[in-house]
């Protein structure tokens, strides 16, 4: 059974970039697509972005600015990049696995992981 | 965006209950949604995917209806492990939008 673990820091300077790997264990990247989401303290989640892993991706606008995800499937994991970050996105971050290609929601997620954006 | 309304936003019970989450989108996304069952310190858990379709291994007592701009998500009879948050997600057209919740606890 597939499953995923967020790492990186957990404090950011403002101004800073955000950086976040995704371990996939007890499968293959390389069949589905994968997402990246947030939740911030006391609101609802947000998603982020997703990637197919022959690199497509896709970006929520509010963030395509500032976002890359990128997959390096010969070490099955897959990365968020967020620059220039501010207090706003100081969140937990979580990575998913896509039920069925793009679609039918997210059937796997890691634990998530709290990012604070302070200096 | 497509913006989803979750209600009511929390939700008393009892166990043995049954239970109704509603979730209204702000456009129609077909049956395009799922329901996800959220507990504190970890991550979602998907429950229902296109509306009715119950996820492996979730009890059958959870259960979905709607299509189009209204969903309902059914608890039949509420066990002590169901006290927990819900979330609704259309996932019709990226970007994928969340509801903001319903957190469901012991009366």
């Amino acid at each position: 059974q597939v499953q995923l673990q967020e790492s990186g820091p957990g404090l950011v300077k403002p101004s800073e970039t955000l950086s976040l790997t995704c371990s996939v264990s007890g499968g293959s990247i390389n069949t589905d697509y994968w997402s990246w989401l947030r939740q911030p303290p006391g609101k609802g989640l947000e998603w982020i972005g997703l990637i197919y892993y022959t690199g497509t991706t896709n970006y929520n606008p509010s963030l395509r600015s500032r976002v890359t995800i990128s997959v390096d499937t010969s070490k099955t994991h897959f990365s968020l990049n967020l620059r220039s970050v501010t207090a706003t996105d100081t969140a937990v971050y979580y990575c998913a696995k896509h039920r069925f290609y793009d679609n039918d929601g997210f059937d796997v997620w890691g634990q998530g992981t709290v990012v604070t954006v302070s200096s | 965006d497509i913006q989803m309304t979750q209600s009511p936003h929390t939700l008393s019970a009892s166990v043995g209950d049954r239970v109704t989450i509603t979730c209204r989108a702000s456009q129609s996304i077909s049956n395009w949604l799922a329901w996800y069952q959220q507990k504190p310190g970890q991550g979602p858990k998907l429950l229902i995917f296109k509306a009715s379709s119950v996820e492996s291994g979730v009890p059958s007592r959870f259960s979905g209806r709607g299509s189009g701009t209204e969903f309902t998500l059914i608890i039949s009879s509420l066990q002590p492990d169901d006290f927990a948050i819900y979330f609704c997600q259309q996932y019709n057209n990226p970007p994928y939008t969340f509801g903001q919740g319903t957190k469901l606890d012991i009366k």
